[in-house]
């Protein structure tokens, strides 16, 4: 069955420190693979997402992730964070032709 | 000008009631879902519906119904509420199938309370 797992379900970091959010995932056949952000009160928006091609792929904020397809993992990260940055993260895999599913969430929390 | 909006944006309800939610949708997109939110923050698809017709339908209780009377709005009606259904539900949208990359666009969420 394809899924998702985020590891950690709460990641408290300092402010301008870096951050990872891990993510591994689980597929027999190709995978789709996006980071979404929720800020508090708000709906989901799409941070980025792998379809293919390069493995680092580059999304809004200065987030990064790496597709390691050996390692089944799609792991975000950002080198410095910021205040604005506290909220909640999910990773989420394409299944069939419409439907994402989603992982547990990782809320990250900035601390001055 | 929001994009994909949903109303009401809080709801507080007795056990029993029946209520609607509503969602409209202005970027022209074929495809509009409903997701629900419980209260560790897990989200998981209930239904998509694709220029009106229903494409999935999860295991969702029959009291659950949704409605799209055009492609940009997709209403989700829920009778004889019960406790467990206090939740987010959202409303997203996107491109259809044959172009679903999977970006989708979300409401800004109802958030139910059922008392």
């Amino acid at each position: 069955a394809q899924s998702v797992t985020q590891l950690d379900s709460q990641v408290p970091v300092f402010e301008e420190a870096p951050v990872e959010l891990r993510c591994n995932y689980s597929s027999s056949v190709s995978v789709y693979l996006f980071w979404y952000v929720q800020y508090p009160n708000q709906g989901l928006q799409l941070l980025l997402k792998y379809l293919s091609g390069s493995t680092l792929v580059k999304g809004i904020n200065g987030f990064e992730a790496e597709f390691n397809k050996s390692q089944t993992s799609f792991h975000l990260r950002k080198p410095s964070v910021h205040i604005s940055d506290t909220a909640e993260y999910f990773c989420a895999l394409k299944k069939g032709a419409q439907k994402l599913v989603f992982g547990q969430g990782t809320r990250l929390t900035i601390n001055p | 000008d929001t994009a994909v909006s949903q109303t009401p944006k809080y709801l507080v309800t007795q056990m029993g009631n029946d209520k609607s939610i509503k969602c409209e949708q202005n970027l022209g997109h074929d495809t509009m879902y409903w997701y629900k939110q419980d209260s560790k923050k897990f989200l998981k698809i209930m239904f998509s519906y694709n220029n009106k017709e229903l494409i999935i339908n999860e295991t969702v209780p029959n009291r659950f119904s949704p409605k799209s009377p055009d492609k940009a709005h997709l209403n989700l009606h829920i009778n004889s509420l019960e406790l467990g259904d206090s939740a987010v539900y959202f409303c997203a949208s996107s491109h259809p199938a044959g172009d679903f990359t999977g970006e989708l666009f979300f409401g800004e969420g109802s958030r139910l309370t059922v008392l």
